[in-house]
């Protein structure tokens, strides 16, 4: 089992639309959780970051964590067309770490 | 601007010679890291180091090597060991390790292709 789980898509909505990016994990000790963007043929770049359970929003951002069911999610509300990029969910469980391998994100003008 | 600077962003490799990657920051991180991106296989990592002048192997770490002289800089030599060197390489730190590690943050990458 990976440490770290994505749906790797592709996803496509609409613009304006809410797209919805989900991330199950397998350690339950683990600490933090991150979103990263990643437009091709470029680095990641932080777009959120979570450390209790709940919801945090930042723009059109909102993160949210449930450490019960280890699940992470992003939801981008006002879909744009520059939001088109693959989106890393990534855990830090103390050691290290890891990373899924994207979610391809694709909205569509 | 603090951030993280990789060099060379583009670097042609013959087979059979070791070539080193460049790593520095200005985010007084005491955590730096190293990672391997091929399609469709995430991100793994190679190295990484708490402090200076110590580093511990990562996923996979066969085939590479580092040295962490100075807490800025963490440069990365790929060798003729590793047998399929073709990726692209990015660098990362953190403020700092364990329960303290903070966000992660990267360069913009090193992209190495083995003619």
């Amino acid at each position: 089992q990976k440490e770290v789980e994505q749906n790797s898509g592709p996803l496509s909505v609409p613009e304006g639309a809410i797209a919805s990016l989900n991330c199950t994990y397998s350690d339950r000790g683990s600490q933090s959780f991150f979103w990263y963007r990643q437009y091709s043929g470029k680095s990641p770049e932080l777009i959120m970051s979570i450390y209790s359970n709940g919801d945090k929003e930042d723009g059109r951002f909102t993160a949210q964590l449930n450490k019960a069911s280890q699940y992470v999610s992003l939801l981008i509300r006002d879909s744009q067309p520059s939001d088109s990029a693959t989106y890393l969910c990534a855990v830090n469980t103390g050691n290290q770490f890891y990373f899924g391998t994207g979610t391809s994100l694709t909205v569509i003008p | 601007d603090g951030g993280i600077t990789q060099s060379p962003k583009y670097l042609f490799r013959k087979e059979g010679q070791n070539v080193t990657l460049s790593c520095e920051q200005n985010l007084n991180h005491d955590a730096m890291y190293w990672y391997r991106q091929d399609p469709g296989q995430g991100l793994r990592l190679i190295y990484y180091s708490q402090i200076v002048n110590d580093f511990q192997k990562g996923d996979i770490a066969e085939g590479y090597s580092v040295s962490r002289e100075k807490k800025e800089s963490f440069p990365l030599t790929v060798t003729s060991a590793q047998k399929n060197p073709t990726a692209f390489y990015l660098c990362a730190s953190s403020f700092g390790f364990g329960g303290n590690t903070g966000e992660l943050f990267f360069g913009e990458g090193s992209r190495l292709t083995v003619l």
